[in-house]
């Protein structure tokens, strides 16, 4: 049984492209995370959600809006993709701010924009 | 949260101990070091954390030097499995300002070769 489960693994669109990522977590968690990893494999937090509500917003562009129907669910919706997010994003839940302990992440979403 | 510094790749034979070092010199009392790892095309795993004292669970030991301005990840007895970049994280334990932040560095690539 997956603990925090993305779909699709893999996706490839085009630019100027409108895509979702899918998230749901099964641990009970209230709080849930987009993370970015880039080329260079450097892993930075996007978003994050506590009890369905925004919590962190890191700076990312406003083609990005996640949505969180419910505490197991946090999607990632992205509008007029460009090259640039090409990246692997991982979608990570813990049981509020336990400092680092007990989050979990899912296996990830590899996005290519061609 | 405090910055921390880790040797940019390592080499250990399978069986042998491996031990990732991590400086965290500006550490302060309220933060904790917390180690995760990521194993290729997979989402970090949690693999330990702690304060002052030396911890161990199933998967590692944690060394904390009593300045607390480093520490010590132990894998008692690598496997090819355990290849992977090693993460180590300082900050504090609930709340703050960047609620659940998780802030990843470089980390360690660990080779374990047969």
């Amino acid at each position: 049984d997956t603990a925090v489960s993305q779909t699709p693994k893999y996706l490839v669109t085009q630019m100027g492209n409108d895509k979702s990522i899918k998230c749901e977590q099964n641990l009970g968690h209230d709080t849930m995370y987009w993370y970015k990893q880039d080329s260079k494999k450097f892993l930075k937090i996007m978003f994050s959600y506590n009890n369905k509500e925004l919590i962190i917003n890191e700076t990312v562009p406003n083609r990005f809006s996640p949505k969180s129907p419910d505490k197991a669910h946090l999607n990632l919706h992205i509008n007029s993709l460009e090259l640039g997010d090409s990246a692997v994003y991982f979608c990570a839940s813990s049981q509020g701010d336990r400092g680092g302990y007990g989050y979990t992440f899912g296996s990830g979403t590899r996005l290519t924009v061609v | 949260d405090a910055k921390t510094t880790q040797p940019t790749s390592m080499d250990c034979a399978e069986g042998r101990a491996a031990n990732l070092p991590c400086n965290h010199s500006t550490i302060s009392g309220n933060e904790y070091v917390y180690w995760y790892r990521q194993i290729h095309s997979q989402g970090p795993q949690y693999i330990i954390h702690g304060l002052k004292n030396n911890e161990t669970n199933e998967m590692a030991s944690l060394i904390i030097t009593e300045d607390r301005k480093s520490s010590t990840l132990i894998l008692p007895h690598a496997t090819l499995r355990d290849t992977a970049v090693y993460y180590c994280i300082v900050r504090p334990r609930g709340g703050g300002t960047s609620y659940g932040k998780l802030t990843f560095g470089q980390g360690t690539i660990l080779t374990v070769h047969p």
